[in-house]
């Protein structure tokens, strides 16, 4: 089955400066990438997604890129800001089965 | 529009004791998952239903089971508990398959004592 594996498992930054969260995949025949956001309390929600036919996709200051190739992929956030501060969860999934595969998740603390 | 419900949110058990939590999905939405969340380890994949099947299972023993309602509710439980049963346990709803966005609601903290 798909192994997700996430890192840097806690990341601090400055705000104002950029994160990078890498992870890898095992399973070539993953075709779906989304990053999730978690709050303290609060569930998982979608932050950005990009499918295997696409190298890159940017979303304001979030940007995620994929190299199949290599089966790995990232997330970029640029001008970070304290809230931005989560833990952060990538996953990797096959289209037509379900069980979406989550990396263990890398805490991201932006100091003010 | 409501987003995905869950209850208990939190919950302590003893060990030997079963559990069942409930997750109503967002209305409209079919598909409901659910991942067992416990520091370190991400989420788990736990299993999926839809149209009150089960659709999916993820590598965890019998002992975690569950069932879906006519009306896309989910409830999920968990027989002779285990302290590492310890986790905290997401719902996640979907409007269709295949299951691309997951939309999760806050979780039920169980604690096995």
């Amino acid at each position: 089955g798909e192994n997700v594996e996430q890192h840097p498992s806690t990341l601090s930054v400055q705000e104002g400066d950029s994160a990078v969260i890498k992870c890898t995949y095992s399973d070539s025949a993953s075709n779906y990438f989304p990053w999730y956001k978690q709050e303290l309390g609060k569930g998982p929600q979608l932050i950005i997604d990009i499918r295997s036919n696409v190298g890159e996709k940017k979303d304001q200051r979030i940007a995620v890129t994929l190299n199949k190739t290599a089966k790995h992929f990232s997330l970029h956030i640029t001008e970070t800001q304290p809230e931005d501060s989560a833990v952060y969860f990538c996953a990797a999934g096959v289209k037509g089965n379900n069980d979406m595969r989550f990396g263990a998740g890398t805490r991201l603390t932006v100091k003010p | 529009k409501a987003g995905v419900t869950q209850t208990p949110r939190y919950l302590i058990k003893t060990r030997g004791q079963q559990v069942t939590l409930s997750c109503s999905p967002i209305s409209g939405h079919r598909s409901v998952s659910w991942y067992q969340q416990t520091p370190g380890q991400g989420l788990q994949f736990l299993f999926e239903y839809f149209s009150e099947t089960q659709r999916n299972k993820g590598n965890f023993p019998g002992r975690f089971s569950g069932r879906q309602f006519s009306n896309s509710r989910s409830e999920m439980n968990v027989s002779t508990l285990e302290l590492g049963d310890s986790a905290l346990y997401l719902c996640a709803s979907s409007i269709r398959r295949p299951v691309e966005e997951l939309f999760f609601g806050e979780g039920s903290r169980l604690t096995v004592l």
